[in-house]
């Protein structure tokens, strides 16, 4: 089966702009995560989606984040307008809903995003 | 919020060798698990740690969840040069992870 997949795999863009991020999860998963790593810090959680809803968005950062789950399929993350500090690399995760307890996460390549 | 403490953030090991990570917790976690991290890739799960006590083996990988619940270890043994790469302890709660920082495993052949 195909992986996780997430495009771009990197992005430069400049202080103030826009950029999507998105992530195809393995067909079938209901649920998709997605977490971030900015430099030397921890891969830190940003959300998590069940089918189309948003079960926990605890950890996104401030209102400039925004992330959608339409139909429950894809995702995208939209950062707008990028700061600064919010370079770092995005990964996206999925699984199956029955496979939740054993943390069994297909993770995403990720998006390395460099704002300038 | 919840932290994991992971040492040591960096090994340079000849081929053969054994190694040991190990990650505190100041918090208790339902599971433990060990990631690793290729450049270029995301996270793969290697071990998943249920219970506390729990000792677990895959291939020349072994990791145990503390009694407490509060902390692991990982052994590699008998390393080769592709277990090169960043390896991660995640305590798993409410379908969320948090990662440790990271070891960064480097095998000269």
């Amino acid at each position: 089966e195909a992986g996780v997949t997430q495009f771009p795999s990197h992005s430069v863009i400049e202080k103030g702009q826009t950029v999507t991020l998105r992530c195809d999860p393995i067909s079938g998963h209901d649920n998709l995560y997605w977490y971030r790593r900015v430099m030397g810090k921890e891969i830190k959680f940003l959300l998590h989606f069940v089918k189309e809803s948003k079960q926990d968005e605890s950890g996104m950062p401030n209102n400039r984040f925004l992330a959608e789950r339409t139909g429950g399929t894809y995702s995208t993350l939209k950062v707008q307008p990028a700061e600064l500090e919010d370079s770092g690399v995005y990964f996206c995760a999925s699984s199956q809903s029955f496979g939740d307890t054993n943390y069994g996460y297909t993770f995403g390549s990720g998006t390395r995003l460099t704002v300038v | 919020g919840q932290q994991l403490n992971q040492s040591p953030q960096s090994m340079f090991i000849q081929e053969g060798e054994d190694v040991s990570m190990n990650c505190t917790s100041s918090s208790i976690f339902n599971t433990w698990l060990w990631y690793k991290q290729d450049p270029g890739e995301g996270p793969v799960l290697l071990i998943a740690l249920y219970k506390a006590g729990e000792l677990t083996s895959n291939g020349r990988l072994t990791a145990q969840f503390g009694t407490t619940r509060k902390d692991s270890f990982l052994n590699i043994s008998a390393s080769i040069p592709s277990d090169v790469g960043i390896y991660f302890c995640v305590g798993g709660s409410n379908y969320k992870l948090t990662f440790g920082k990271g070891t960064l495993l480097t095998v000269n052949p």
